[in-house]
């Protein structure tokens, strides 16, 4: 089956700076591939997602890079604001495997 | 993802009890998945159900079970056998199984006595 690694774990940026979020899958045949946002106690809500058939999405400050060679994906946020503090999931494949999760705090 | 509810918020087991949760939509999804979310492990499939009246084991079904008689209804049994269900869990559906969004229900805690 799919194995999705996530780093890091863990991330503080301050205000304004970017942040960047890797994620490698093993399943050569995976050809979705989501981030999903999740806020304390609440439920995780999509941000952005990419089909295999391209290479980059944007989405205003938030964009996603998919490297099917290498089998990476990455989630980029510009601009960072104090609300973009929470815990972002990649996945992978059409039954959504995550990532474990990286909690991004930005420093004011 | 409004149209996508859980029942109750909180829920507490007793020692050998099995407890049900629910899960509910009004979107006219198929799809709809259990997941169970514990802390640094992100969120790992339960069941899943393409159509009703039929449904898939994902990752971890062992000592749970589901039903689906209804499109709009997908219910978790967390049964005695599941010796550590202590988690958040999340109900989700999509509109089919396939490359589509899921949307995902509020969740529901349990926690046991």
């Amino acid at each position: 089956g799919e194995n999705v690694e996530q780093h890091p774990s863990t991330l503080s940026v301050q205000e304004g700076d970017s942040a960047v979020i890797k994620c490698t899958y093993s399943d050569s045949a995976s050809n979705y591939f989501p981030w999903y946002k999740q806020e304390l106690g609440k439920r995780p809500q999509l941000i952005i997602d990419i089909r295999s058939n391209v290479g980059e999405k944007k989405d205003q400050r938030i964009a996603v890079t998919l490297n099917k060679t290498a089998k990476h994906f990455s989630l980029h946020i510009t601009e960072t604001q104090p609300e973009d503090s929470a815990v972002y999931f990649c996945a992978a494949n059409e039954k959504l495997t995550f990532g474990t999760g990286t909690r991004l705090t930005i420093i004011p | 993802d409004g149209g996508i509810t859980q029942s109750p918020k909180y829920l507490f087991r007793k020692e050998g009890q099995n407890v049900t949760l629910s899960c509910e939509q009004n979107l006219n999804h198929d799809a709809m998945y259990w997941y169970r979310q514990d802390p640094g492990q992100g969120l790992r499939l339960i069941y899943y159900s393409q159509i009703v009246n039929d449904f898939q084991k994902g990752d971890i079904a062992e000592g749970y079970s589901v039903s689906r008689e209804k499109k709009e209804s997908f219910p978790l049994t967390v049964t005695s056998a599941q010796k550590n269900p202590t988690a958040f869990y999340l109900c989700a559906s999509s509109m089919n199984k396939g490359r589509e969004t899921q949307y995902f229900g509020p969740g529901t805690r349990l926690l046991v006595l």
